[in-house]
């Protein structure tokens, strides 16, 4: 099943933060965020794997709750650089690289 | 340059005519992978492959069948393409497929039209 990721679209002023988060209703051994810009390719952000980890990169983090299948992204002090669509990207225990991926989240960022 | 290339970029062709969509990288990577995007469906995984001969079957590989003789290749084939596999296609590889560290790279994407 695919991944249920919300909210489905926000829009920030620069400089504010935002989360989003992705659910699934199976058991994950890894999680993957990635961003796509319009008429471009996803650009991997991070990849986390079950043992309940944060990652980081720059101003963007996040972290993996393997009981609850759930991850969430956090984007700090957000940039016009952020704009773009985020999409997770789930691995089951069963398949580790047959991955399924969220619907989507739009984010725009505004000056 | 570290890149994963596909070729051609943008294809119209009829239902049925058969058709290889190439896909390559330069990183020595072990997996490989092809997806679809459609709006309102996200990307779905079409097939995957962990290494040379290794394929497997993603979440919606009807229609389409694939091949790796060599590592650093991985064509999608579509041999009677039918107009619900119009799509943006994208083929993306990464080191080991999932594992800590790791990274998925994505192609540029190939705007398939089947009329």
């Amino acid at each position: 099943q695919q991944p249920v990721q919300s909210p489905q679209a926000v829009i920030l002023r620069e400089g504010e933060d935002a989360v989003i988060n992705c659910s699934s209703s199976k058991a994950l051994y890894s999680v993957h965020w990635y961003r796509q810009k319009h008429g471009e390719a996803p650009v991997f952000l991070m990849i986390l794997l079950k043992g309940g980890e944060q990652k980081g990169h720059e101003k963007i983090s996040a972290s993996f709750n393997e009981k609850k299948q759930q991850s969430s992204l956090y984007l700090t002090a957000s940039q016009l650089s952020y704009s773009g669509t985020y999409f997770c990207g789930t691995a089951s225990l069963q398949g580790a690289q047959k991955l399924v991926f969220g619907q989507g989240t739009r984010l725009t960022i505004n000056p | 340059e570290a890149q994963v290339t596909q070729n051609p970029r943008y294809l119209i062709t009829v239902t049925g005519k058969k058709l290889t969509v190439t896909c390559s990288q330069n990183m020595n990577h072990e997996y490989m992978s092809w997806y679809r995007q459609d709006p309102g469906l996200g990307l779905r995984q079409i097939y995957y492959s962990m290494n040379v001969e290794v394929t497997d079957k993603g979440d919606v590989p009807e229609g389409y069948k694939v091949s790796r003789k060599e590592k650093r290749n991985f064509p999608l084939i579509l041999e009677s393409p039918s107009p619900n596999q119009t799509s943006l296609y994208f083929c993306a590889s990464s080191l080991w497929g999932g594992r800590a560290g790791d990274t998925q790279y994505f192609g540029p994407g190939t705007r398939l039209t089947v009329l």
